[in-house]
């Protein structure tokens, strides 16, 4: 079974830090697809970051990139420059052929000012 | 506004009674999904459609159904409901293309209690 992994419950960062958010998962797949969604107290999810599990170049958006590991099937989110409306629940997912987006359970982010 | 409309934004019924969730997707995207999320056990998917038909299917009870019509609106029928059933129910849509490519875009959910 694909499995996603967030370790880290909660994380707190102060305003104009740097933070990363970790995530592991583990499948047998070798094509697949990782993304980062970002739910604030609205609780609307948001894409924030996709990732192709073939292409080695690590995803940018903004302020938000990942450090991808194949190997260690290893999945990071950094957000620098943090800002107070990235106070939000963050999930990481993937999607293989045989699968739609599975998530993990999550990582609160309180972004302090 | 992310284009996937769900509707509606809350829904408060007794056990034992039957909702019916409706979504319906971003213009242009074929494939609409449903994810339950609870407290305790995260966001689940339930099940796909795509352009009508039934593509994948998740964790989803047998008490629970789905649909998606020729517009392409989906609905998410639950029936005989138990209070274990209290959840915030999305709905996704996708592009077509090669899975998981665009990734996917949510609507902003319906939040059921069941009492």
């Amino acid at each position: 079974a694909q499995t996603v992994t967030q370790s880290q419950p909660e994380m707190s960062v102060q305003e104009a830090e740097t933070v990363t958010l970790s995530c592991t998962y583990d499948t047998s797949e070798s094509n697949y697809y990782l993304f980062w969604y970002k739910q604030p107290p609205s609780r609307q999810m948001i894409l924030v970051i996709r990732q192709e599990a073939y292409k080695q170049q690590n995803a940018t958006e903004n302020r938000f990139s990942v450090n991808f590991q194949k190997a260690a099937k290893s999945f990071s989110l950094k957000i620098s420059d943090s800002q107070l409306g990235d106070t939000a629940m963050y999930f990481c997912a993937f999607e293989t052929s045989g699968s739609r987006l599975t998530f993990g359970e999550g990582t609160q982010l309180t972004v302090n000012p | 506004d992310s284009g996937v409309t769900q509707t509606p934004k809350h829904l408060i019924t007794a056990t034992g009674q039957r909702v019916t969730l409706r979504c319906s997707p971003r213009s242009g995207d074929l494939s609409v999904y449903w994810y339950q999320q609870s407290l305790d056990q995260g966001l689940q998917f339930l099940i796909q459609y795509y352009n009508g038909e039934e593509r994948a299917k998740g964790n989803i009870l047998e008490r629970f159904s789905a649909q998606q019509f020729p517009d392409l609106h989906s609905e998410l029928n639950l029936s005989s409901l138990e209070l274990g059933d209290s959840a915030l129910y999305f709905c996704a849509s996708s592009v077509d293309g090669p899975f998981g490519a665009y990734g996917y875009t949510f609507g902003s959910g319906t939040r059921l209690t069941v009492v």
